[in-house]
């Protein structure tokens, strides 16, 4: 069983701190990550991707990936309210001659003014 | 421009009824998906189809169809619907099948499916 784990939250964190946001995975082989951010009643939007080990930043978000660790995380830095949202964590797990993304439960953050 | 475009929005229906949701993508990818998303948001995927070939078919009750006529549309339909189908569910696209690497999935805005 292919599995992806995140801590459902809530996260929440003052204005202009980074919030932090983890994820784990079950299958070594696995070589694709992303995040996603669902706003409540929306759809989830892809925000970053991540392929290789190490960090890779994309303006306030920085993604990190530990593939020993099975282990991907998201830093936000400089938090906003308008990133408070859902948080989707997605990884490729290859079958065959296709790929499928299994998806985290989600953490929701709570950026305080 | 809609990348991914799902039709309706909202659907609301009685227990035994039959409904289809419809999807289309603008992007010229040749993959698109669909996904449920319970009431605990959790996000998964259903069926997948690659230029009108099913790839992908999850453990999911025979009462869902998927059927794409071309690249471009897939939709779902779902007989004798129960209350347990209640959810939101999800189209999305990507440029191949999904084994590359940098396949990226683009959603569409979902149709939220209450089943009374």
């Amino acid at each position: 069983q292919k599995e992806v784990e995140q801590n459902s939250g809530p996260l929440s964190v003052p204005e202009g701190a980074i919030a932090s946001l983890n994820c784990t995975y079950s299958d070594r082989g696995s070589q694709s990550f992303f995040w996603y951010r669902q706003y409540s009643g929306k759809s989830p939007e892809l925000i970053m991707s991540i392929y290789s080990n190490g960090d890779k930043e994309d303006g306030r978000f920085t993604a990190q990936l530990n593939k020993a660790s099975q282990y991907v995380s998201l830093l936000i830095r400089d938090s906003q309210p308008s990133d408070s949202a859902t948080y989707l964590c997605a990884v490729k797990f290859l079958s065959g001659n296709t790929g499928k993304l299994i998806f985290g439960q989600g953490t929701t953050l709570q950026v305080k003014p | 421009d809609t990348a991914v475009s799902q039709t309706p929005k909202y659907l609301v229906t009685q227990m035994g009824n039959d409904k289809s949701i419809k999807c289309e993508q603008n992007l010229g990818h040749d993959t698109m998906y669909w996904y449920k998303q319970d009431s605990k948001k959790f996000l998964k995927i259903m069926f997948s189809y690659n230029n009108k070939e099913l790839i992908i078919n999850e453990t999911v009750p025979n009462r869902f169809s998927p059927k794409s006529p071309d690249k471009a549309h897939l939709n779902l339909h779902i007989n004798s619907l129960e209350l347990g189908d209640s959810a939101v569910y999800f189209c999305a696209s990507s440029q191949d099948k999904g084994r590359a690497p940098y396949n990226e999935q683009f959603f569409g805005p979902g149709t939220r499916l209450t089943v009374l």
